[in-house]
């Protein structure tokens, strides 16, 4: 059962433009909702974050949305730049109880921005 | 250098060899955790430590075990490799103030 969801597999964008990368759990015990970004031969970057008790955090040209009623997150990238371009996984985590710390990660988009 | 250090990064290996694959961060984090990532499936959790003491399965443990040695090292080992663990393996750590992780730069390993 995925309960972090990334349903677009890639998403191809032109320098200059926004990109939209998008996110759906199904968990409600998730309050706390990370980005990260993978280039290859790396590991994963911490990239931006949101709390539940916020419903957008803004961070240079990467802004998270989040709309706790659809269970629904997004990544936008304002201006798209071709170093942009890499993996983006959206995680989650319950920041109370046993599952503390751990995160649910999606299956991920490969964002692609062309000059 | 790298806070969070994976050893080997390629690893080419045989059906049913044991094959032990190498973590260490220099970063005084507590907590250590082992993933691994395959196409269209993110990355998953094998196994999780909050400290020393403190052993967790994860979502795909079976095959797998873990060693935490130290605060600063976490190994992971397939005791009898199969096709099927070819995959991307990473570590990574983070602190008790937040879920924030930090990851190394991965092992790619191949079982043939």
């Amino acid at each position: 059962d995925q309960q972090v969801k990334q349903n677009s597999p890639s998403l191809s964008v032109q320098e200059g433009r926004i990109s939209i990368l998008n996110c759906d759990y199904t968990n409600s015990m998730f309050d706390y909702f990370l980005w990260y970004k993978k280039y290859p031969a790396e590991g994963p970057t911490f990239l931006i974050s949101i709390s539940s008790i916020k419903d957008k955090n803004e961070d240079g040209r990467f802004t998270v949305f989040l709309n706790k009623s659809a269970k629904h997150l997004s990544l936008h990238i304002v201006p798209s730049q071709p170093g942009d371009s890499a993996v983006y996984f959206c995680a989650a985590s319950a920041l109370g109880g046993t599952s503390y710390g751990k995160l649910t990660f999606g299956q991920g988009t490969i964002l692609t921005v062309h000059p | 250098d790298a806070d969070v250090t994976q050893t080997p990064r390629n690893r080419i290996t045989k059906t049913g060899k044991r094959i032990m694959l190498e973590c260490s961060q220099t970063k005084g984090h507590d907590r250590m955790y082992w993933y691994r990532q395959d196409p269209g499936l993110g990355l998953r959790l094998i196994y999780y430590s909050f400290d020393v003491k403190d052993i967790n399965k994860g979502e795909i443990s079976d095959g797998y075990s873990v060693s935490r040695q130290a605060q600063a090292k976490f190994s992971l080992s397939l005791e009898s490799a199969i096709p099927n663990q070819t995959a991307l393996y990473f570590c990574a750590t983070s602190d008790l103030s937040g879920p924030i992780q930090y990851f190394g730069a991965g092992t790619r390993l191949s079982v043939l």
